[in-house]
């Protein structure tokens, strides 16, 4: 298994211009995260769903943010119109289920957004 | 609300010294802790839980809710065990897990 696989692995992207990052979750998983990493701010929790349905959107920063879920192995977070504060790393992880050794959260690589 | 506080940003030791990578949470249920680590260009991944209470290459933390606290401890520090760590905790029936800012920690021949 690859593991979470996420893509693109960089992306550079001028003020205004639209965003899309993807995730594809490890086959099997139920739960999906999305995470943005700072220096100021360290690793926060953007979103995060279960069986396709966000579950809680609390860490979203604003409306130019959204993420989808078509299907049990895909997510998308888009970033519409994207602003140079929104550089940072976005993780997107996925875990089995809820329980002690089966909640393990497993990291994709990660994609680094600079945004001029 | 949920807080993970990592006081030290860079720690540095000698190998074969002891080394100990400080949490202090702030929760007002029990809380399930964590300690994550991410090897240079690996993925983040998970190194122990307090639940199981085991120890993982060396590694233990021991949750102490008089002081909430979770420091990582390990009596023996090797060079591969330079990576960064984060603490991380989750709180009751939420799913969410709130990291702290990480410790990068370096080992010195």
């Amino acid at each position: 298994d690859a593991g979470v696989i996420q893509s693109p692995r960089h992306e550079v992207t001028e003020m205004g211009q639209e965003v899309t990052l993807r995730c594809k979750p490890i086959s099997g998983h139920d739960y999906l995260f999305w995470y943005r990493q700072t220096m100021m701010r360290g690793l926060e929790l953007l979103i995060y769903f279960n069986n396709n349905v966000p579950i809680d959107d609390s860490g979203m920063p604003e409306d130019r943010f959204s993420a989808k879920m078509p299907n049990a192995s895909f997510s998308t977070l888009k970033i519409q119109p994207s602003e140079p504060r929104d550089s940072a790393v976005y993780f997107c992880a996925s875990s089995l289920a809820l329980g002690a050794g089966r909640d393990e959260q497993y990291f994709g690589p990660g994609t680094r957004l600079t945004v001029t | 609300a949920q807080r993970v506080t990592q006081p030290e940003k860079l720690l540095s030791v000698f190998k074969g010294a002891p080394v100990e990578l400080k949490c202090n949470y702030s929760y007002s249920g029990s809380p399930e802790l964590f300690w994550y680590v991410q090897y240079s260009r690996q993925r983040l991944q998970l190194l122990l839980r307090h639940i199981s209470r085991e120890s993982i290459k060396g590694f233990t933390a021991d949750l102490n809710k008089g002081e909430t606290s979770f420091h990582l401890k390990k009596p023996f520090a090797q060079e591969e065990d330079s990576a960064m760590y984060y603490c991380a905790l989750r709180g009751g029936s939420n799913y969410k897990l709130t990291f702290g800012k990480g410790t990068l920690l370096t080992v010195n021949p």
